[in-house]
């Protein structure tokens, strides 16, 4: 099945800008999605397709897609950006369905 | 605005069946634009994928290869709801239990509260 590696970690201090990777084999093919999860809450989608936000979503929040990584940059971070940030993408192989990366904690 | 609202019991005992039900509202289950999925969530396994249901001139169900044997997802449009059954549990199940909607290239745009899932005897 198709995996998606995430750093455990990530750590930025207030106004810097964090950067989330998520690696898979060629998945610049794919369109990756990213999700903020906040504690004891559902996950919220924050970049569909690669570098779309839904509505709601702020300009300060990005992503990129290419060869074999996807990355969510978050640019002027906030107190209130800390959270899980997990990747995802639609596996259509053999063993299909939605495929989550191990997720990333974001420390402001 | 859609919502989704889950309900079922916490607490299953192993080997039994675990059933939970997701009532949407905002949409229809009969929509020909989304999907609704079971998602489940656990320290240990992250984030697992388990199934989904939906409607494109006939109904599809289309299952995960690790819980095949083992589950059913039925929508009901008289109610606007799907539901889960996942059948002879064992504590490896022991999750939090998400219903979600997908729009394909959109992403799960929707999650329902989750359903804390214990399989304890």
């Amino acid at each position: 099945s198709y995996v998606l590696t995430q750093p455990p970690s990530v750590s930025v201090a207030s106004g810097e800008t964090a950067t989330i990777a998520c690696g898979g084999d060629n998945i610049g093919n794919q369109n990756v999605h990213w999700y903020r999860q906040r504690p004891g809450q559902a996950p919220v989608l924050v970049i569909y397709d690669d570098s779309k936000r839904p509505s709601g979503i702020p300009e300060r929040l990005s992503g990129s897609n290419s060869g074999n990584t996807a990355a969510l940059s978050i640019r002027s971070v906030e107190a209130g950006d800390e959270a899980d940030y997990f990747c995802q993408v639609w596996d259509s192989g053999f063993d299909h369905g939605w495929v989550f990366g191990g997720g990333t904690k974001l420390t402001v | 605005q859609v919502q989704l609202r889950q309900s079922g019991p916490g607490l299953v005992r192993p080997s039994q069946t675990l059933s939970l039900t997701c009532d949407i509202s905002g949409d229809s289950v009969s929509t020909n634009s989304a999907s609704w999925n079971w998602i489940r969530q656990s320290p240990s396994r992250g984030f697992e994928w388990l199934g989904r249901t939906f409607y494109r001139s006939k109904w599809f169900q289309d299952y995960a290869v690790s819980v095949k044997s083992r589950i059913t997802m039925s929508p009901d449009t008289s109610k606007n709801q799907v539901s889960l059954h996942l059948k002879n549990v064992t504590p490896e199940d022991t999750a939090v239990y998400w219903c979600a909607r997908d729009r394909a290239v959109a992403g799960i745009d929707f999650w329902g509260q989750g359903t804390v899932v214990t399989v304890s005897s």
